[in-house]
Order: C-alpha cells, then structure tokens, then sequence
C-alpha cells in the first residue's frame, strides 16, 4: 500500500515551452502533498504544500506564477512549470500524505527529470 | 572513512560492518524525525522515524539515535549489505509552523565496499 506515482519520469523540452508533472496517489486519498526540488548531489528542497481543494503554499523564493500546482482531486495534484529555463532543469519529486496514516508520514513519488534545452 | 567536501560526504564501508551516519538538524522546536534513503534517480524511501521526546528507536538492522542538547541524529545499520549503498537523508517536521512540509539535511553517500 501507500503508492505514489509521478509521470512522466523523464522529459526534455524547449526553452520556452511550458511541462506539467503530475503526481497520483493510488491506493490512499492525500489531503496533502508536497513538491520538492533537487539538483544533482544536493538535497530535497520543499517548493510548495499542495491541499486538495485550495490554493498551494508555496515556500520562501519559490515562484507561484512559474510553478503552478494544482490538487484537484484526493488522488492527483499537477506541478506545471512555466515559460520552462535551463535553470528549472532539476529532479522533481511529490510527496503524499495519508490522511488516515501516521502523523506526518509522508510517501514520496519516483520523481521526474526534466532537462530544459 | 567520511570525506566531506563539495560534494555529498561520503562514508565508505566494508560489507557486514556496521556503519554510522549522522545528521544536524537545526530546529530546536522540530518534534519529528525522519531518515529516508535514497537511490540514484529514484524517490526517498522511507526508512524509520521518531520523536522528540524519544532518544532512540530500534528497527530491523537500524537504529536511530536523537541528542536534542546538540540537535544531533544518527542512523546505526548493522551489519551492512550491498544494497544499503545510497543517499541517506535526515529529515525534520515542525508541526507548530503551519506547513509541515519536510526539511532535509543535505545527505550523506554511503558506499558499501566488497
């Protein structure tokens, strides 16, 4: 139990373009989940706290016009990254929680490459 | 031995050895702990956890110890395989801050040597 997915894995683009990731909890509804960021060899930075039905929490320095999120349903939150950069080159990773489960436990995606040309 | 540097510290063990890794954390209010492993190109993985008002925690093969004084943890994993060879991340929760998003240390490389 406890599976979180996150699609794609891996996505190259154009400088300019826009990519959305999309992050699904598939076996438990998540209130909550996260949007971490990590650079090669560094650790996870949070971006953004998304709750399923209002506006994401986004952290210090973290633009919310650039990183769109969006948690529509219990299962599924969306990660777009805008108007995409050589700099938003970076791995991409959700986090979910388990409303039911234990306190802060936290179950993390796959995470997703993207590599802005 | 640990090597610490521009890139991730480094701990270099030998198979069946146990191996220490520890971690500062820098909120004296955070109450939740967490060590995550972490694969290359994969998600972190969780591996145990404990609270503040604990000092140690025993799981299968790991141990995590918590010294709140200096804002210190650790992670013990006894007798070491292959397959421990990864990233391994502390991770610390608020829950007083509002948003209870993780914060993470900046991780530790360990290599498991035949």
């Amino acid at each position: 139990g406890a599976v979180v997915s996150q699609h794609p894995s891996r996505v190259i683009c154009k400088s300019g373009t826009s990519v959305k990731i999309e992050c699904r909890s598939l076996d438990f509804q998540a209130t909550t989940m996260f949007w971490y960021r990590q650079f090669p060899k560094k650790s996870l930075m949070l971006m953004a706290t998304s709750n399923e039905g209002s506006k994401a929490t986004y952290e210090q320095g973290v633009e919310k016009d650039k990183f769109l999120i969006n948690h529509a349903s219990l299962t599924l939150s969306t990660l777009t990254v805008t108007s995409a950069h050589p700099e938003d080159s970076s791995f991409y990773i959700c986090s979910a929680r388990d409303f039911r489960g234990s306190y802060n436990e936290q179950f993390f995606g796959p995470g997703t490459r993207l590599t802005v040309l | 031995g640990e090597s610490v540097g521009l890139h991730l510290p480094t701990l270099s063990v030998q198979e069946g050895d146990n191996s220490i890794i520890n971690c500062a954390y820098s909120n004296s209010a955070s109450d939740y702990f967490i060590w995550y492993k972490q694969e290359s190109g994969k998600g972190p993985q969780f591996i145990i956890d404990i609270r503040s008002n604990m000092d140690k925690r025993q799981g299968q093969r790991v141990t995590v110890l918590l010294n709140k004084t200096v804002k210190h943890l650790s992670l013990q994993i006894a007798a070491t395989q292959p397959g421990d060879s990864a990233v391994y991340f502390c991770a610390e929760v608020f829950s007083g801050g509002g948003a209870d998003g993780l914060t993470f240390g900046k991780g530790t490389h360990l290599i498991i040597q035949p």
